[in-house]
């Protein structure tokens, strides 16, 4: 374990479904991200909770919809998805100042769209 | 804005060989550079980093290598084992956020 959590590991919805996305650090961090991975494309960054402010990727579709409750949970709201959305879900936390940039990340979401 | 260029997307080297990773950046504001490592199944893992004050890295068979002028940085695996086949990606980090670079994919041949 890397110190933050991810669940659920794998995650198969319909179209129609809602979902949710579960992301928790245990490192006192104090900003968290949510990425997407999909093959032979880059680390796309989804959204960025920092300092308890929320920094949103403009090109990210509605269906997509983070929720940080405090700073060491991070949930990732999914409706109506498409298959093209079918990906690796990807959550990091960092500390923000103090000198230690290093990201942490999570083990994923595999996220399957049919 | 900041953008990573990372190069090759893929390399094959045979076990014991070295390994040299490449990525350029475009924003001299950059002031801290992380390299991660994710095999398969997993999430990318920081293995080493470098800040815009120093020229070069090492821990045990890996290092990097920060050039500022020419704004590019290296990855450099010595040494190479099996265990080391993973996909390795570079960033650049600004205003406290990280750019990436695309990946590469290592191979390390018997």
């Amino acid at each position: 374990e890397t110190g933050v959590t991810q669940t659920p590991r794998h995650l198969v919805m319909g179209m129609t479904n809602k979902k949710s996305l579960k992301c928790e650090q245990h490192l006192g961090h104090n900003a968290m991200y949510w990425y997407k991975q999909s093959a032979k494309k880059p680390l796309e960054l989804m959204f960025v909770y920092s300092l308890e402010e929320r920094v949103e990727n403009n090109s990210v579709p509605s269906r997509f919809s983070p929720e940080c409750p405090n700073s060491s949970h991070l949930f990732l709201h999914l409706h109506t998805l498409q298959p093209e959305d079918s990906a690796l879900y990807l959550c990091a936390s960092s500390q923000v100042e103090g000198g230690n940039y290093g990201y942490t990340f999570g083990s994923g979401t595999r996220l399957t769209v049919v | 804005g900041e953008n990573v260029e990372q190069h090759p997307s893929t390399l094959s080297v045979q076990e014991g060989d070295s390994a040299v990773i490449k990525c350029t950046y475009s924003d001299s504001a950059s002031n801290y550079f992380p390299w991660y490592k994710q095999e398969l199944g997993k999430g990318p893992q920081l293995i080493i980093d470098i800040r815009s004050n120093v020229g070069e890295k090492k821990d045990q068979r890996i290092a990097v290598t920060l050039n500022k002028t020419a704004k590019h940085f290296s990855l450099h695996i010595t040494e190479t084992q099996p265990e080391d086949s993973a996909v390795y990606f570079c960033a650049a980090m600004i205003n406290y956020q990280l750019i990436w670079g695309a990946g590469t994919k290592l191979i390390i041949k018997p």
